[in-house]
């Protein structure tokens, strides 16, 4: 069964500080797809990013990248010079396959960015 | 474009109420999903559906029905309401073909009270 662990429940950062998000995951099937996720105060889901598992590029938007790496079964998340509009809660999420059967989330992590 | 709405926004019930929850998206898109969000739980998928007339269980489907009788639309019902469904309620829906598979649209959600 697939599994998505996100340890960290809470961060608190000051402003400006760089900060990551871990995402670990556990699924038997070879192609699969990862995904973040914000939610700001607000409620709403924001999508963040998609990666599938044959493409291990990390990747870079703006402040954002994100860090994929198979052999540690990881997909982690860091945000540079962090600002209080990054102030949510981040999921992490994973599907299998087609991706039809919808997406497993971990629990989230709350990122606090202090001014 | 509107994307994905739902109907209600906020709704309180008594236990053994019942109620339909409405789910409505004009991206044209091929599935549709319920989760619901708990404090401290993530999302967690209740039921889905790959198609007009087809529906499927997630991870906790007990106590809900769906239907889908229209493509836009998708339906979550609660015959019996019991305050062990207080939550978050979101829909979501998202493409079939390949490119854009699991790219997943999020609705507001519904903050559904049990007393």
């Amino acid at each position: 069964a697939q599994k998505v662990t996100q340890a960290q429940t809470e961060i608190s950062v000051v402003e400006k500080e760089d900060v990551t998000l871990d995402c670990v995951y556990e699924t038997r099937d070879t192609t699969y797809y990862l995904f973040w996720y914000k939610q700001p105060p607000s409620g709403e889901l924001v999508f963040l990013i998609r990666r599938n598992s044959f493409d291990e590029q990390n990747e870079i938007s703006g402040r954002y990248s994100w860090n994929f790496q198979k052999s540690t079964s990881s997909f982690n998340f860091t945000i540079t010079a962090s600002q209080v509009v990054d102030s949510a809660v981040y999921f992490c999420a994973l599907s299998e396959g087609g991706g039809a059967d919808g997406l497993t989330f971990g629990k989230g992590t709350h990122l606090i960015i202090q001014p | 474009n509107a994307g994905v709405t739902q109907t209600p926004k906020f709704r309180v019930l008594k236990t053994g109420q019942s109620m339909t929850l409405l789910c409505a998206q004009d991206m044209n898109h091929e599935y549709m999903y319920w989760y619901r969000q708990d404090p401290g739980m993530g999302l967690r998928l209740i039921h889905y559906s790959v198609g007009e007339g087809t529906t499927a269980k997630g991870e906790v489907p007990d106590g809900y029905n769906v239907s889908r009788l229209k493509k836009q639309n998708f339906l979550l019902g609660l015959e019996s309401a019991a305050p062990s469904q207080t939550s978050v309620y979101f829909c979501a829906s998202s493409a079939s073909n390949t490119r854009r598979v699991n790219e997943q649209f999020f609705g507001p959600g519904t903050r559904l009270t049990v007393l």
